[in-house]
């Protein structure tokens, strides 16, 4: 079965910094892209970073280029998000994702995310 | 404003069919496959279609999805209280080199 446990969320001032990490299991980690989704309170889904398999190839958007840093460690099965300069409108439920074959495809399973927030 | 867009609603009575349509462009849905995703009040997305129209082992053949040019939809038959959620479209952009999400649909069962 596959399982994927987000962690490290919590309230952070502007301008702070925090990691991200989520734990998988159930899988070959190594063979598949990973992402990072985040959702505003009462908002809709965000698509934030993605990974390889490999982790050779990274992708983000414009929103976070720049502050933030996806990386993943196969040995530990494990994907991160460094987060840095964080800002209000950061503040969301982070959700790791896991693609399909198709690393441009589907998101065949999330997480329960972890929630950010960021205030003074 | 997203990318792709959702009317943010929709509504049906039980037993009813109802289409949930996703606009895109040429970069996203007019050159990658779509997916659509349900995220049930409180918990996280589950996708429920994926390559423009196949689903998920465990996702019932009351949900599909069609997709021509640079347009998807989704359909939902038979329409039961248990589908009253959020529900999202998204694929691939070419130019944006990344994933992009529809604003969402939520729809209500009447």
């Amino acid at each position: 079965e596959v399982q994927l446990v987000e962690s490290g969320g919590g309230l952070v001032q502007p301008g702070g910094s925090l990691r991200l990490s989520c734990a998988s299991s159930g899988f070959t980690f190594s063979s598949y892209a990973m992402n990072w989704v985040r959702q505003a309170p009462g908002k809709g889904l965000e698509w934030v970073s993605a990974v390889s398999g490999n982790g050779d190839r990274t992708f983000y958007a414009d929103s976070v280029k720049g502050r933030f840093t996806i990386s993943r460690d196969n040995s530990k099965n494990t994907l991160y998000l460094q987060l840095n300069s964080l800002r209000a409108d950061d503040t969301a439920l982070y959700y790791c994702a896991k693609a399909g074959p198709r690393s441009y495809g589907e998101l065949d399973y999330w997480g329960q995310g972890t929630l950010v927030t960021v205030s003074s | 404003q997203s990318v792709l867009t959702q009317p943010p609603s929709a509504s049906g009575t039980p037993g009813q069919r109802v289409t949930i349509s996703c606009s895109g462009s040429r970069s996203n849905i007019g050159s990658n496959t779509v997916n659509w995703y349900q995220q049930l009040p409180g918990t996280a997305p589950k996708l429920l279609i994926y390559s423009n129209n196949q689903r998920p082992s465990g996702v019932p053949d009351r949900f599909s999805g069609s997709k021509s040019g640079t347009s998807a939809s989704l359909a939902i038959s038979g329409l039961q209280s248990e589908d009253e959620a959020d529900y999202y479209c998204s694929a691939w952009d070419d130019s944006l080199n990344g994933r992009v999400f529809g604003g969402g649909t939520k729809l209500t069962v009447l």
